[in-house]
């Protein structure tokens, strides 16, 4: 399977502990893109990396949002001192595009990363 | 803002019949793009369209945009039970509206 792929699909846990997702983009696609989901809502957007650049953030990520892509591959989103406001599904994406042009491109989608915080 | 907007929130048809989700955004924009999204799945790209081009086919789905209006269209002909997801409309910056759910009963 080539396509993006997230883990824990899952996650369960406890108002105050961290949390950490990880997305594995398609292996050619330079761009990774974060998002957040509620029931009945659009995708909403947390940030983008190109390569290993993280080069947009939402304003809306509070400081306890945090996501890295070290080699430019893989990236993780770390949720520290979860709330029950931040269940939600955590979608990823990945694209190519030239460098710092701001259209995305055709966006591939993992199955995306469901937590509740109980 | 720069995320487009979709109307109507919710739809619901009979098999056989056309589906129409309206999405307008603010922004000029050069491309719109529609993707569609089955229940807890991740969404899958349907089309895009250039701001060049005021009209795209792809199978049953057919797409307008009017960069005038600053509105896109996406139609669904001839629509099937399998149709039954969400949708949405998504500006070049990945910027999604809350989208439409559209409902086909068979």
């Amino acid at each position: 399977d080539t396509g993006v792929s997230q883990d824990p699909r899952h996650k369960i846990t406890k108002r105050g502990q961290n949390v950490t997702f990880r997305c594995d983009p398609i292996s050619e696609h330079n761009r990774l893109y974060w998002y957040r989901q509620t029931l009945g809502q659009g995708p909403e957007f947390l940030t983008y990396f190109q390569n290993e650049a993280q080069l947009e953030k939402s304003r809306l990520l509070s400081d306890r949002f945090s996501a890295e892509r070290p080699k430019g591959s893989f990236s993780t989103l770390e949720i520290q001192r979860t709330e029950q406001g931040d269940s939600a599904m955590y979608l990823c994406a990945s694209s190519s595009g030239p460098w710092r042009d701001p259209n995305t491109g055709e966006l591939f989608f993992g199955e995306g990363s469901r937590l509740t915080v109980l | 803002s720069q995320q487009g907007e979709e109307d109507p929130q919710a739809l619901s048809i009979q098999e056989g019949e056309n589906a129409t989700m309206n999405c307008s955004y603010k922004t000029s924009i050069n491309n719109l793009q529609w993707y569609r999204q089955n229940s807890g799945r991740g969404l899958v790209h349907l089309i895009l369209i250039r701001s060049n081009e005021r009209e795209k086919h792809s199978g049953r789905l057919r797409v307008t945009l009017d960069t005038s209006k600053k509105s896109s269209s996406l139609l669904i002909t001839a629509s099937r039970a399998a149709d039954t997801a969400s949708y949405f409309c998504a500006t070049p910056w990945g910027r999604f509206g809350a989208g439409t759910r559209l409902t086909v009963k068979p």
